[in-house]
Order: structure tokens, then C-alpha cells, then sequence
């Protein structure tokens, strides 16, 4: 079957940096998504990967090995806003969009 | 900026009744999702569309029908609500021309409670 993992929660110091892992196993492979949900609002796009390697932007940063599945987004000069859940999803073979069950960030003064 | 409305933030429904939830979006997107979300699990696709009057089954399209008469509204209909579709529902859409980098804008969602 297909499957996406990710820690269920994680906590963090503001200013820090963090590292949100996520690891697949799906039918094909067309790219790899994270989205910035806060609470009781809309998820949002962050960042596409879809060759290996780093892409950053800003604060966030997400890295991708297509060989191992893997994936982590890398947030630095953690700010309390950064406070959400941040989820991981794939494209898999026929187009369509995989997704993990999201990783709940908690920043701490 | 993308838009995506739904109509109700929180619903509250009898266990039995027909449910609609609508979405309308502002930017010409051809895509329209329906997920559900619920606690520990992913987003979970219902149904989706790739044109008007177009609808595909996702993964759990069981107890929900869609409707896409204009290009710019998708309708969740919950034919008769039962209460293990207690669920935050969210709608999607994307623009048609990358099918891979698709990028989906979501509504703020729908918490819907079947009592």
C-alpha cells in the first residue's frame, strides 16, 4: 500500500531551527509537497520537490532524496507563528496526491 | 490571491438528513477536491473534478455524492448523514496544466457534526 510518515508532534525553542522528517513508500513518484495548516484555518503550499537535493526559501527549506523516499523541511529563526501543523504529501504514479497525517509544530518561548 | 470559500464553517446535523456543503472558487481552476480530515489520519480524498459536470471517485467516496454544474462551485452532498461522518471537510482546487506540480488551494473548511 501507500504510505506517508511523519511524526505526529513535535516541540521546538522560538529563534531555534527544527527539522520536520517525512519518509514514503508509493506507487511512482511525480513530487513531493508541504503544506502550512494552522489551526482551524486552510492548508497552505510551501515548498515542491521533484528533483534531489535542497530548495530553500527564506526561513524554510526542504530537502529531498528520492532514493531513500525521504524528505524533511527545515524551518530557521523559529518565530511563534511558525506554531501549526505542517503536512507532507506525494504525487504518486497516476497523477494523484498521498497524504501524511501532519506533524503538529509547538514553539515555546 | 486564490479564494476558496466554503459556505459554513460549522454545521450541526441530524443523523439521517440530506447534508450539502458547497465550495466556490475565484480563479478559473478546472480541479475540485473534497477531502475529509480527521485526527491522526491524512487528508483523505472523497470526490474530485477535472471539468463541469466531470466528477471522479477518491478513496472514500461511499455515503457522498458531488456536483459540479458551474466551473467555479463543487457541492459535497452527504445523501443521509450517519455519524461516523463527523469530520472537518475541506475543498480544494487546482489549475489543470501540471499535472504533477499541482498545487491545491484550500478553503478554510467545513467542521460537520452528525448527532
Amino acid at each position: 500500500g501507500q504510505n506517508i510518515d511523519q511524526p505526529t508532534e513535535m516541540t521546538a525553542t522560538e529563534g531555534a531551527i527544527v527539522q520536520i522528517n517525512c519518509t514514503y513508500q508509493t506507487s511512482g513518484f511525480n513530487g513531493l509537497f508541504w503544506y502550512q495548516q494552522h489551526a482551524g484555518e486552510a492548508p497552505t503550499f510551501l515548498s515542491y520537490n521533484v528533483l534531489d537535493g535542497l530548495e530553500e526559501k527564506g526561513r524554510f527549506s526542504s530537502f529531498l532524496s528520492r532514493s531513500k523516499g525521504y524528505s524533511y523541511l527545515l524551518l530557521k529563526e523559529l518565530q511563534m507563528k511558525d506554531s501549526a501543523s505542517y503536512l507532507c504529501a506525494v504525487t504518486d504514479s497516476n497523477y494523484q496526491l498521498i497524504w501524511g497525517a501532519g506533524t503538529k509544530l509547538i514553539i515555546k518561548p | 490571491d486564490v479564494k476558496v470559500t466554503q459556505s459554513s464553517r460549522y454545521l450541526v446535523k441530524r443523523t439521517g438528513e440530506k447534508v450539502f456543503l458547497e465550495c466556490v472558487q475565484d480563479m478559473d481552476h478546472e480541479n475540485m477536491f473534497w477531502y475529509r480530515q480527521d485526527p491522526g489520519l491524512g487528508l483523505r480524498l472523497i470526490y474530485f473534478s477535472y471539468d463541469v459536470k466531470m466528477k471522479e471517485k477518491g478513496d472514500i467516496p461511499e455515503g457522498y455524492s458531488v456536483s459540479r454544474e458551474k466551473k467555479e462551485r463543487f457541492s459535497l452532498i452527504l445523501e443521509s448523514a450517519s455519524t461516523n461522518q463527523t469530520s472537518m471537510y475541506l475543498c480544494a482546487s487546482s489549475i489543470a496544466s501540471d499535472l504533477a506540480k499541482n498545487i491545491q488551494y484550500f478553503g478554510a473548511g467545513t467542521r460537520l457534526s452528525v448527532l
